[in-house]
């Protein structure tokens, strides 16, 4: 079935420093790629996504580019805020319907001042 | 424009009750789904509800069930209920079920605790 895994937290940066999240996916068909924010008490928000081969989603100076070849959709910054703070959760699209997503463990990102 | 709402925010229960989440999606919305999220885990799909029918389910036994109404609200019931469903249950709405332009939308979860 499909599957999500990404890399393990928790990361500790200190602001100003480049991101990378990495992302790696199992899928049969093409699915879309998505990334998710979760901060403190509240829900899950869309940060980004692509929906074919060699799209890059972008928001709030994250980017991530669907990567066929490497079956991945790791996400970057180049500089992050102590606001970044959060878990940052990637996932995939069932090729059947958008709403159907499967998550990866999700990845704590602390970004002290 | 309100969001996505859930109640309660809160729960405890015991092992063998049953319980009722519900969820009111953001307004224009018609499709809810809902997610449980174990503590240090990702959110896992139980199922989706469009147009008051089931449409597509996740790996979650029969106890889980759910209902969706004509103002397009949707409950979470769990019967029988074991230690291993506690979580955070996660309601999450869209336009439509089979759209991939409409993003979900999620609500701040209600959190789950059975003793």
């Amino acid at each position: 079935g499909n599957s999500v895994t990404q890399m393990e937290g928790p990361v500790t940066l200190s602001e100003e420093a480049f991101l990378t999240i990495n992302c790696t996916y199992t899928a049969t068909g093409y699915p879309s790629l998505f990334w998710y924010v979760q901060y403190p008490g509240e829900g899950l928000q869309l940060l980004l996504k692509a929906t074919k081969a060699d799209d890059k989603g972008s928001n709030k100076g994250f980017e991530a580019t669907y990567r066929k070849e490497t079956t991945s959709f790791h996400l970057e910054k180049g500089s992050v805020q102590v606001s970044d703070s959060a878990v940052y959760f990637c996932a995939l699209s069932d090729a059947k319907g958008a709403q159907k997503l499967v998550f990866g463990q999700g990845t704590r990102l602390t970004i002290n001042p | 424009d309100a969001g996505v709402t859930q109640s309660p925010t809160h729960l405890i229960k015991t092992r063998g009750q049953q319980v009722t989440l519900r969820c009111s999606p953001k307004s224009g919305h018609d499709t809810v789904s809902w997610y449980q999220q174990a503590l240090g885990q990702g959110p896992q799909f139980i199922f989706q509800y469009y147009e008051e029918e089931e449409r597509q389910r996740g790996n979650f036994p029969d106890r889980f069930s759910g209902h969706q109404f004509p103002n397009y609200s949707s409950e979470l019931n769990v019967n029988a209920l074991l230690l291993g469903d506690s979580a955070l249950y996660l309601c999450a709405s869209s336009l439509g079920w089979t759209s991939y332009n409409s993003p979900l939308h999620f609500g701040n979860g209600t959190r789950l605790t059975v003793t």
